[in-house]
C-alpha cells in the first residue's frame, strides 16, 4: 500500500522558519519526480515546488523562490520541504505528492504573531 | 503563467445524472491535464490523467476529454459518494497551476 505521511507542521511566527518532512513508503521512491502542494484555508491549490528523481533538478512558483528549498533523500524515501522567513500568506496545508499520483494526507502549517 | 478557467464553480445534480466539468486553459497545453477529487478534510485523489486516461481504481463512470485548452470530465450517472470539489491542474508547464475547483452536491 502507497503511504506518503507529513510531518512537521506547526504555529510559527512570521520570519521564522520550519522544515516539513514526508516519508515514502509502498512504491520506489527514487522513480518518481516528487512536489509539495498547498491549500489555504478555504482556498484552491497551490503547486508549490517540484524535485527531479536525483534531486538535480527543482522548481519553485515565484512566490517561494528564494525562501522555499525543496529537497529529499532516496535511501531514507523521504521529501522534505525546508521554509525560511515564513509569512502569514504561506498558512495551508501542505501536501507531499508523487508528481501528482500518489498524495498525503497533508500537514497545518500557520504562520501567525 | 498558463491560467486554467474551471466552469461552473458550483453544481447541483441529482442522483443519475449526468455531468459535466470544463477546464480552459489559457494557452495550448496539449493534452497535459488532470482532474482530481477532493472530499471535505481529505487529500486530492486522482481520476483522470493526461486528459482522457483513467487513473486505476476509479470508477469507469469518469471520464474526461479535450487536448489543447479545451477539456472536459464527465460523470455519466451521478452516485451519492461523488460528492466533492473537482479540480482540473495543467502539468505542461512551470508553474503547473490548478482550476478554481467545482464544488458538486446532490439536488
Amino acid at each position: 500500500e502507497v503511504q506518503l505521511v507529513e510531518s512537521g507542521g506547526v504555529l510559527v511566527q512570521p520570519g521564522r522558519s520550519m522544515k516539513l518532512s514526508c516519508a515514502a513508503s509502498g512504491f520506489t521512491f527514487s522513480s518518481f519526480p516528487m512536489a509539495w502542494v498547498r491549500q489555504a484555508p478555504t482556498k484552491g491549490l497551490e503547486w508549490v515546488a517540484t524535485i527531479s528523481t536525483s534531486g538535480g533538478s527543482t522548481y519553485y512558483r515565484d512566490s517561494v523562490k528564494g525562501r522555499f528549498t525543496i529537497s529529499r533523500d532516496n535511501a531514507k524515501s523521504t521529501l522534505y520541504l525546508q521554509m525560511d522567513s515564513l509569512r502569514s500568506e504561506d498558512t495551508a496545508t501542505y501536501y507531499c505528492t508523487s508528481g501528482g499520483g500518489y498524495w498525503g494526507q497533508g500537514v497545518m502549517v500557520t504562520v501567525s504573531s | 503563467d498558463i491560467q486554467m478557467t474551471q466552469s461552473p464553480s458550483f453544481l447541483s445534480a441529482s442522483v443519475g445524472d449526468r455531468v459535466t466539468i470544463n477546464c480552459k486553459a489559457s494557452q495550448n497545453i496539449n493534452r497535459y491535464l488532470n482532474w482530481y477529487q477532493q472530499k471535505l478534510g481529505e487529500a486530492p485523489k486522482l481520476l483522470i490523467y493526461n486528459a482522457n486516461s483513467l487513473q486505476t481504481g476509479i470508477p469507469s463512470r469518469f471520464s474526461g476529454s479535450g487536448s489543447g485548452t479545451d477539456f472536459t470530465l464527465t460523470i455519466s450517472s451521478l452516485q451519492p459518494e461523488d460528492v466533492a470539489t473537482y479540480f482540473c491542474l495543467q502539468h505542461n508547464s512551470w508553474p503547473y497551476t490548478f482550476g478554481a475547483g467545482t464544488k458538486l452536491e446532490l439536488k
